[in-house]
């Protein structure tokens, strides 16, 4: 599987932006980059995820660079319910490919300062 | 939106209990389950991955006989943990997704406690 590569924590002031960096160096052309979060004790909950053109949806915009080996996750206004673990993951298309699994890395432990 | 139901929520048992978890898709038809386990400031692990009406496929290490799963319909599929023991207390998260190049949802996760 190409891998990621992740801040272990991050802060952040709430209202302010939020850019979660993440490097993925051996992305294949045809790995999508996905973003997940998991708030304490709960499930993750999807995020976002692109291709090579950065994405935007209510929840946040992902900007991908332009070698695809590294991207950016950006909370525009970060709210103390943003707090969470965000992983950065890229689809597995491998091994005959019908499953496409998600693998999870440790990801960036985010906090919000009131 | 789409919602994964998980059920229950926590089970506290006695050691040599087989445990049942549910994961149901509310409002899709999910071709594809997972079932993850994360133990306390881990990250997930991938246990199997069950499509609607086949044999599940175990991730390596994964016991098929002690964590038993069935996907008998597009909405529903169940973790056993068979003849639990304390090693098996754990977060277990069912996930559900409707094609394969969708995202996937999860549930709220499963607490398992064995005494």
């Amino acid at each position: 599987d190409a891998k990621t590569t992740q801040p272990n924590s991050m802060e952040s002031n709430e209202e302010e932006p939020v850019h979660l960096p993440c490097n993925h160096s051996t992305i294949s052309g045809t790995d999508y980059i996905h973003w997940y979060r998991q708030l304490p004790s709960q499930g993750p909950e999807y995020v976002i995820h692109g291709l090579t053109s950065n994405v935007n949806n209510r929840m946040a915009s992902l900007a991908i660079a332009e070698d695809r080996k590294s991207s950016t996750l950006i909370l525009h206004r970060a709210t103390l319910r943003d707090a969470a673990v965000y992983y950065c993951i890229l689809r597995d298309v491998t091994g005959g490919g019908s499953n496409y699994k998600l693998t999870f890395g440790k990801g960036t432990l985010l906090t919000v300062n009131p | 939106g789409a919602v994964v139901s998980q059920h229950p929520s926590r089970v506290i048992c006695k050691s040599g209990t087989s445990v049942k978890i549910e994961c149901r898709s509310l409002d899709f038809q999910a071709t594809t389950m997972f079932w993850y386990r994360q133990f306390p400031k881990q990250s997930l692990m991938l246990m199997a991955t069950s499509n609607e009406g086949s044999k599940a496929t175990y991730e390596q290490g994964v016991e098929k006989d002690k964590f038993l799963i069935n996907h008998a319909s597009l909405t529903l599929s169940t973790l056993t943990v068979t003849s639990a023991h304390p090693e098996d207390s754990s977060f277990y998260i069912c996930s559900a997704r409707r094609q394969v190049n969708q995202p996937q949802h999860f549930g709220d996760g499963t607490r398992l406690s064995i005494l």
